[in-house]
């Protein structure tokens, strides 16, 4: 099994909603990451969690909360969204072997967030 | 910091014309690079990787060539199809033992167009 999987595809919350998007990977992969994606932009990395611990935060804001509960679930909890954050929310994972060098990532399919 | 530079697009071509997407990149060590390719309302896929100078990543017809000399990692294609028509990004992955984080970066995407 190479697929990562997120749910849901599509959501659309009010600015007061509280809502969680989902991520499962079962190809033994140790680091998950959450993207957040922009029309027509590169995806910017939002977390990265190594062996289920959060080691990279990449100055989020704190409305986007992550929770991974094992290995292979990885959530992120919204809360008092702003439409600004409307985005395409990608979910990835890797190996981790301490090798010398990162490794490919495997995305899922993205849930596409609106805002209103 | 690391970074990756990519050719601004929209690349338009008709069919069965040669490809080729520019990326060029800098960080420390022997970082991996990678080829994405993201089609419209999906989430990213690896096409191909190299790990090491000189090595040539290939998948579906694409091509690209790791050059340590000139820091590139150019993509190819003999003949496009217009199933080809995507969004190409250019990725690398630190050098962990050079020093490099676990951050792994993205060029800004190229987006290509191919007409029948």
């Amino acid at each position: 099994d190479t697929e990562v999987t997120q749910t849901p595809k599509h959501l659309v919350m009010g600015m007061t909603n509280k809502k969680s998007l989902k991520c499962e990977q079962h190809m033994g992969h140790r680091a998950m990451y959450w993207y957040k994606q922009k029309a027509k932009k590169p995806p910017e990395l939002m977390f990265v969690y190594s062996y289920e611990k959060l080691s990279i935060n990449e100055s989020v804001p704190s409305r986007f909360s992550p929770e991974c509960p094992n290995s292979s679930l990885l959530n992120l909890h919204l809360h008092a969204l702003q439409p600004e954050d409307s985005a395409l929310y990608l979910c990835a994972s890797s190996q981790d072997k301490g090798d010398r060098v990162g490794n490919e990532q495997f995305f899922g399919p993205g849930t596409r967030l609106t805002v209103l | 910091g690391d970074s990756v530079t990519q050719m601004e697009g929209p690349v338009t071509l008709s069919e069965e014309a040669f490809l080729t997407i520019n990326c060029t990149y800098t960080a420390t060590g022997y970082p991996s690079l990678f080829w994405y390719v993201q089609y419209p309302g999906e989430g990213l896929q690896l096409l191909l990787k190299a790990t090491k100078a000189d090595d040539k990543g290939s998948n579906k017809g694409f091509e690209a060539t790791y050059r340590k000399e000139t820091t590139s990692f150019h993509l190819e294609k003999g003949s496009v199809q217009v199933s080809d028509s995507a969004v190409y990004f250019c990725a690398l992955s630190p050098d962990i033992l050079s020093g490099g984080s676990y951050i792994p970066t993205f060029g800004r995407g190229t987006s290509l167009i191919v007409h029948p």
